[in-house]
C-alpha cells in the first residue's frame, strides 16, 4: 500500500512553454502532499506544501505565480512550471501524506528545458 | 525555520564495517526524525524514523539515536553490504502532516 506516481516521469520543453507534472496518491487519499525540486547531487529542497481545497504554501523564495500547484482532489496534485527557462531543469519529486503516517514519494520527474 | 545539518557529505567504509551519519537540527519543536536512502535518479525511500519520545531505535542492521536535548541523531549501520552504497538524508520536523527539512545528504560507498 501507500503508492503514489508521478507523471510525466522525464519532460524536455522548449524555454518559453509551460509544463504539468502531476502526483498521484493511487490506495490513500492524501491530506497533505509536498513538492520539492532536487538539484543534481543536492539535497530535496522544499518548494511548497498542498492541501487539499485549499491554497499551496509557498516556501521563502519559491515563485508562486511561477510554479502554479493545484490539489484538487485527495488523490491528484499538480505542479505546473510556466514560462519554463533552462534554470528550472530540476528533478521535481512529490510526496504525498495522511494523518499519522510518514511521507509516501513519487518517483520523481526530470525536467529538462532548453 | 528549521535548520538540519548533516556529516559527513561522503563516507567510505570497507564491507562489514560500520558507519555512522550524524545530524544536527535547530527547531526544538522538531519530533520526527526520518532517514530517507536514496539512489540514483529514484525516489527516497524511508529506511528508519524515530519520534522524539525515544531515545533509540532498531531494525535489524540499522538503527537510529536522538539526542533532544543536545538537538542531534545519528543513523547507524552495521554489517555494511554493497547494496548499501547510496545516498542518505536525514530530515526533521514537527510530525503529523507537516512539513519535514532535510540534510545534505551523505553518499556511502562500500568498498567490497
Amino acid at each position: 500500500g501507500a503508492v503514489v506516481s508521478q507523471h510525466p516521469s522525464r519532460v524536455i520543453c522548449k524555454s518559453g512553454t509551460s509544463v504539468k507534472i502531476e502526483c498521484r496518491s493511487l490506495d490513500f487519499q492524501a491530506t497533505t502532499m509536498f513538492w520539492y525540486r532536487q538539484f543534481p547531487k543536492q539535497s530535496l529542497m522544499l518548494m511548497a506544501t498542498s492541501n487539499e481545497g485549499s491554497k499551496a504554501t509557498y516556501e521563502q523564495g519559491v515563485e508562486k505565480d511561477k510554479f502554479l500547484i493545484n490539489h484538487a482532489s485527495l488523490t491528484l496534485s499538480t505542479l505546473t512550471v510556466t514560462s519554463a527557462h533552462p534554470e528550472d531543469s530540476s528533478f521535481y519529486i512529490c510526496s504525498a501524506t495522511r494523518t499519522g503516517h510518514e511521507q509516501y514519494f513519487g518517483p520523481g520527474t526530470r525536467l529538462t528545458v532548453t | 525555520g528549521e535548520n538540519v545539518e548533516q556529516h559527513p557529505s561522503t563516507l567510505s567504509v570497507q564491507e562489514g564495517d560500520s558507519a555512522v551519519i550524524k545530524c544536527t537540527y535547530s527547531d526544538s519543536a522538531s519530533n520526527y526524525f526520518p532517514w530517507y536512502k536514496q539512489e540514483l535518479g529514484k525516489r527516497p525511500q524511508l529506511i528508519i524514523d524515530i519520534r522524539s519520545n525515544v531515545g533509540e531505535k532498531k531494525d535489524q542492521r540499522i538503527a537510529v539515536t536522538l539526542n533532544k536535548t543536545a538537538k542531534h541523531f545519528s543513523l547507524h549501520i552495521t554489517e555494511t553490504q554493497p547494496e548499501d552504497s547510496a545516498v542518505y538524508f536525514c530530515a526533521a520536523g514537527p510530525g503529523g502532516n507537516e512539513k519535514l527539512t532535510f540534510g545534505t545528504g551523505t553518499r556511502l560507498t562500500i568498498i567490497p
